[in-house]
């Protein structure tokens, strides 16, 4: 069974840099061409993609964060990372990672599998 | 950018009671269109996706149609574990793109 695990700084000062990683255990990040994606929720609103990276290193991101953000693969480590750059008090949310899903040999490009979110606060 | 709009806001019903969210998108997105519940303090849990199937364990009482720019989902009989957000979903295959409806609250009455 796959599990999703956030992990990093709760804390970020303005104007530098938030970066978290998702450890993946029951799969391995480099099978199956599933995309592995951040998602964020600021306190009590809604939910905001951000970006996904492909088993094969190939990423696409929300042009909302425009050059901001980089995610990147760890495959010694099964996990994936992302970098947001520049932050302010806007970034402070929940942030997410999860994975799309497989049935029936089609891949499905929605959100099956979830971490349980880390809360990322962006003060001085 | 597709938009995704929600609506009521908040529903407030009883356990028991049929529930009807609706999720109207800005410009057609055919079937990519997907359904999650989140309750306080935990992750989503996607119930729906491609508009009108349930995902993996989601029992057979939520019920999702739709296509193009309209699309409903009800829950036939309420259980107390039914009150919570839910959130539509739209995503493109290229580029790749995903957006959120706002929300609706579903709470008890």
């Amino acid at each position: 069974q796959l599990q999703l695990q956030e992990s990093g700084p709760g804390l970020v000062r303005p104007s530098q840099t938030l970066s978290l990683t998702c450890t993946i255990s029951g799969d391995s990040i480099s099978t199956g061409g599933h995309s592995w994606n951040w998602i964020r929720q600021p306190p009590g609103k809604g939910l905001e993609w951000i970006g996904f990276i492909y088993s094969s290193g190939a990423t696409f991101y929300n042009p909302s964060f425009k050059s901001r953000v980089t995610i990147s693969l760890d495959r010694s480590n099964n996990q994936f990372s992302l970098s947001l750059g520049s932050v302010t008090a806007a970034d402070t949310a929940a942030y997410y990672c999860a994975r799309d899903f497989e049935i029936y040999g089609v891949m499905v490009r929605d959100f099956q599998d979830w971490g349980r979110g880390t809360l990322v606060t962006v003060s001085s | 950018e597709t938009v995704l709009t929600q609506s009521p806001a908040t529903l407030s019903l009883s356990p028991g009671e049929a529930a009807t969210l609706s999720c109207r998108a800005s410009q057609s997105v055919g079937n990519f269109l997907a359904w999650y519940q989140q309750k306080p303090g935990q992750a989503p849990r996607l119930l729906i996706y491609d508009a009108s199937n349930r995902a993996t364990g989601v029992p057979a009482r939520f019920i999702a149609s739709g296509s193009g720019t309209d699309f409903t989902l009800t829950i036939s009989s309420l259980e107390p574990g039914d009150f919570a957000v839910y959130y539509c979903q739209h995503r493109t295959n290229w580029p790749p793109m995903y957006t959120f409806g706002q929300g609706t609250k579903l709470e008890i009455k």
